[in-house]
């Protein structure tokens, strides 16, 4: 079975400063991986995704994710944080079973900036 | 907007009380999701349905029935709710017709049991 670990529960930046998240994931095949970004109240919303080819991927709101196959990590980065990006963020893995697509998620890292 | 609206948002209840929680979509998908939220675990998926009467059980499914009897409603129904069952409840739907597709998250549903 699938797992996701995020190391970082907590995490606090200065607006500006670079950022990165670490995600590792455990899967048998090739993962299909997502970062989800969540604000306080709200819902989930899809940052960016890896399905397959070039391993760096590019996302919404300037982020950016690398695919690393042999430290099994996706690790998330913004070159320069804004302090809207305050949220929780999550890192999933994706597998194919007999009915459907299943997500895995990590345990979320909370971001916070400071000004 | 992938069209998710759940209902109600929030909810407080006592133990021992049965509680359904709908989910709605109004674009059409196959397949609907059941997750909860709780610190430090991320989403873990409760049931999960891929079409009309046709629904599974995901990781954490003790204590919850789901029902699909139309293609845009996914109910999540707590028999008898515990404390252990206060979480914050997300639906979501799989975009996309084939392949592995991201999925989509409704705006979540805040429930106490007390």
């Amino acid at each position: 079975a699938q797992s996701v670990t995020q190391p970082d529960i907590h995490i606090t930046v200065s607006e500006g400063a670079s950022l990165e998240l670490r995600c590792n994931y455990s899967y048998g095949a090739t993962p299909y991986l997502f970062w989800y970004v969540q604000s306080p109240g709200q819902g989930l919303q899809l940052l960016l995704k890896y399905f397959s080819g070039d391993t760096l991927v590019q996302g919404i709101k300037g982020f950016e994710a690398e695919f690393k196959r042999s430290q099994s990590s996706f690790n998330l980065r913004k070159p320069s944080v804004h302090w809207s990006d305050a949220a929780e963020y999550f890192c999933a893995v994706g597998a194919f079973n007999n009915a459907g697509n299943m997500l895995t998620f990590g345990g979320g890292t909370r971001l916070m900036v400071k000004p | 907007d992938a069209g998710i609206t759940q209902s109600p948002r929030h909810k407080v209840t006592e133990t021992g009380t049965p509680v359904t929680l709908r989910c709605h979509q109004t674009e059409n998908h196959r397949y609907m999701y059941w997750y909860r939220q709780d610190p430090g675990h991320g989403l873990r998926l409760i049931h999960y349905s891929y079409g009309v009467k046709d629904t599974d059980k995901g990781e954490v499914s003790d204590g919850y029935s789901v029902s699909r009897s139309k293609t845009e409603d996914f109910l999540l129904t707590l028999e008898s709710a515990t404390s252990s069952q206060t979480s914050v409840y997300f639906c979501a739907i799989r975009g996309g017709t084939a392949g592995f597709n991201e999925q989509f998250f409704g705006p979540g549903t805040r429930l106490t049991v007390l």
